[in-house]
């Protein structure tokens, strides 16, 4: 299958700070990734489209200011956390889709803010 | 509110015995995905139904996709240590952009020697 990888695995930071997350397509281009943010035990929760050449499409309720998304490339996309505080703390995870149906996933990151 | 209603959220079992994850909408969807996770990694895809009543099997699991494309289950024989995780399901819905999917709640399931 496709292979869709992350970086960093984990970050740990201090409160106030920005953090950048890249998940880059491996071995196929990807117009459009998908940002996931997760708690423990719970299902995914779609944070945001995003699209290369346009803006990022955020889903109600996420602050497209804190959660900055650029689409570089037709391989890369970057979420970076912006003022990183406690609650932000999560795992977050990207995704690449190969078709309409059929998404693969990075491998996730996780982020904790002291 | 989920669009895909998973049940059970949890599911503990022995090695041996057999179980079956539901994933329910009132919504149609053009194709349903099972995908599974660890802690700490990303989800897998297992397997995508798209034909209403298709059945589909992957060694031990079985993948049942509703004659209406409104629900699907996961069946699993004999369950091994190793099936131990996260199951989702996830819908692609004709009306959803390109590549977005709707996930149902997840089901933990762990399965002891």
């Amino acid at each position: 299958g496709a292979v869709v990888s992350q970086h960093p695995s984990r970050v740990i930071c201090k409160s106030g700070t920005s953090v950048k997350i890249e998940c880059r397509s491996l071995d196929f281009q990807a117009t459009t990734m998908f940002w996931y943010r997760q708690f423990p035990k719970q299902s995914l929760m779609l944070m945001a489209t995003s699209n290369e050449g346009s803006k990022a499409t955020y889903e109600q309720g996420v602050e497209k200011d804190k959660f900055l998304i650029n689409h570089a490339s037709l391989t890369l996309s970057t979420l970076t956390v912006t003022s990183a505080h406690p609650e932000d703390s999560s795992f977050y995870i990207c995704s690449a889709p190969v078709s309409y149906n059929e998404q693969f996933f990075g491998p996730g990151t996780r982020l904790t803010v002291l | 509110t989920q669009l895909l209603e998973q049940s059970p959220q949890f599911l503990s079992i022995q090695e041996g015995e057999n179980l079956t994850v539901y994933c329910n909408s009132s919504s149609v969807f053009s194709s349903l995905q099972w995908y599974r996770q660890e802690p700490g990694e990303g989800p897998v895809l297992l397997v995508t139904v798209v034909t209403g009543g298709e059945v589909k099997k992957l060694k031990r699991l079985t993948f049942q996709f509703g004659d209406a494309r409104k629900d699907s289950s996961l069946h699993i024989t004999a369950a091994q240590p190793g099936d131990t995780g996260l199951y989702l399901c996830a819908g692609a819905r004709a009306t959803d952009s390109w590549g977005k999917l709707q996930f149902g709640a997840g089901t933990q399931v762990v399965v002891t020697p």
